[in-house]
Order: structure tokens, then C-alpha cells, then sequence
């Protein structure tokens, strides 16, 4: 069964660095996300990208955060300045109807 | 409470007992869907129920939806060893049914 697929599956970097989370998304979806889930709290949303552009972002989804597809199959997630507070895991997930597939996640350490 | 809240928050049964688990939400849904995680895993989908709709079976698993209570239930059977894990409801509302509201989950623990 087709899956998305995420790299790294851990990331350790400095407060202060730029980041770059990377997915494939299952090749026939249309509608790509990101969601982020700090350790023992709830999954969010951070955003949703249809057509080549954003269709929704969260708060949290700041000018810090940025998102590009950038050759038809990969789905990036670009975190410019890391802050303690973003180490999370952080999921991708897309879908061409219901429901969402998501990876396995990014676990992103700021250190 | 937030938008899908699950209760209990921790779950301990043994091997053959049923699981149930309830969610709470508070605004109205176009769709109500239950994701499973494995320690340090991405969520599985298991299953989705429609707001028109009030009962869905998939395998071992029975969800429940009252939409005038707001609330819904997944129930694993005969549960095994293999379905510890945290179980979250997520709600898809406004007409953008791929923007989910997770819960906190509920952690299930079927011991052998």
C-alpha cells in the first residue's frame, strides 16, 4: 500500500537554525498538510496546501514557518529561526478524498 | 472541553476484554474519524463516520455517533496485545473536512 514517507525521522539542531522537513506525499494526492505534536500534548494543525498554494494555516503557522512542493513530488516544511518550543514531532499528511495518510513523522529536536 | 476530548485518558485490559473509549466535541462536524499511534509512529487511520450517519463497523472496531450529545465511542472487541496504543478522535468541520481537531487520545494498554 502506498506510503507517505518522511525525512529525517529525527532532527537536532541548534536554537537559531533553519530547518527543512521533508515528505513525499502518496503520488496521486491532491491535498498535502502538516500537523505537529509536542511530546504528551494533542495533534495540530499547522497547514494545508492545495493547487500549489496555502489554502489554511494555523497561529502557529507563523512567519517563521514556510512550505513549498517544490518538483511535483516532494512536500517541504521549512522552519527559518528554530525556537526551543518547536521541537515537536511533525507529521505529514495528504489525501485525494478521505481520509488523510499521514508518515511516520519527524521528531525535531532544538536544542 | 476542546474540541475532541477523549476519555479515559489511560486504558489497562487484558487480552479478550472489549475497549471502549469516548470522545466529546463541541461544534458541529461534517465527519468524525478515529487515527491510532504506536509509541513514536504516525497516526493510522481507522475509521471515518459521517455526521448522517450513527453506527460503523470496520473488522473488530464499532464506532458510535450522537451528534445531539456531541459524542462519539469507538469500541474494539476481543482485544490483543498488538492494540496498545493511544486512539484519537479527530473532527473535520466548516465545510473543510481535511482540517482535523485532534483529542488528547486515550492510551490503551491490552496486557497478555
Amino acid at each position: 500500500e502506498p506510503e507517505v514517507t518522511q525525512t529525517p525521522s529525527h532532527q537536532v539542531t541548534q536554537m537559531g537554525q533553519e530547518v527543512i522537513l521533508r515528505c513525499v506525499p502518496i503520488s496521486n494526492h491532491l491535498y498535502f498538510y502538516w500537523y505537529r505534536q509536542i511530546l504528551g500534548q494533542k495533534v495540530e494543525f499547522l497547514v494545508s496546501f492545495y493547487n500549489n498554494e496555502i489554502s489554511e494555516k494555523s497561529e502557529i503557522f507563523d512567519d517563521q514557518f514556510s512550505v513549498e512542493r517544490p518538483d511535483g513530488s516532494n512536500f517541504t516544511l521549512k522552519i527559518r529561526s528554530t525556537k526551543l518550543e518547536d521541537s515537536a514531532m511533525y507529521f505529514c499528511a495528504s489525501k485525494r478524498d478521505s481520509p488523510l495518510h499521514f508518515g511516520n513523522g519527524t521528531r525535531l529536536t532544538v536544542t | 472541553s476542546q474540541q475532541g476530548e477523549e476519555d479515559p485518558q489511560a486504558l489497562s485490559i487484558q487480552e479478550g476484554e472489549n475497549a471502549t473509549m469516548n470522545c466529546s466535541y463541541k461544534t458541529s462536524i461534517n465527519n468524525l474519524q478515529w487515527y491510532r499511534q504506536n509509541s513514536g509512529r504516525g497516526l493510522v487511520h481507522l475509521i471515518l463516520i459521517r455526521s448522517n450517519e450513527r453506527e460503523k463497523h470496520s473488522g473488530r472496531l464499532r464506532v458510535t455517533l450522537d451528534t445531539s450529545k456531541k459524542s462519539s465511542s469507538l469500541l474494539i472487541t476481543a482485544s490483543r496485545a498488538a492494540d496498545t496504543a493511544s486512539y484519537f478522535c479527530a473532527t473535520g468541520s466548516g465545510g473543510s473536512n481535511y482540517k482535523l481537531t485532534f483529542g488528547k487520545g486515550t492510551l490503551l494498554t491490552v496486557n497478555p
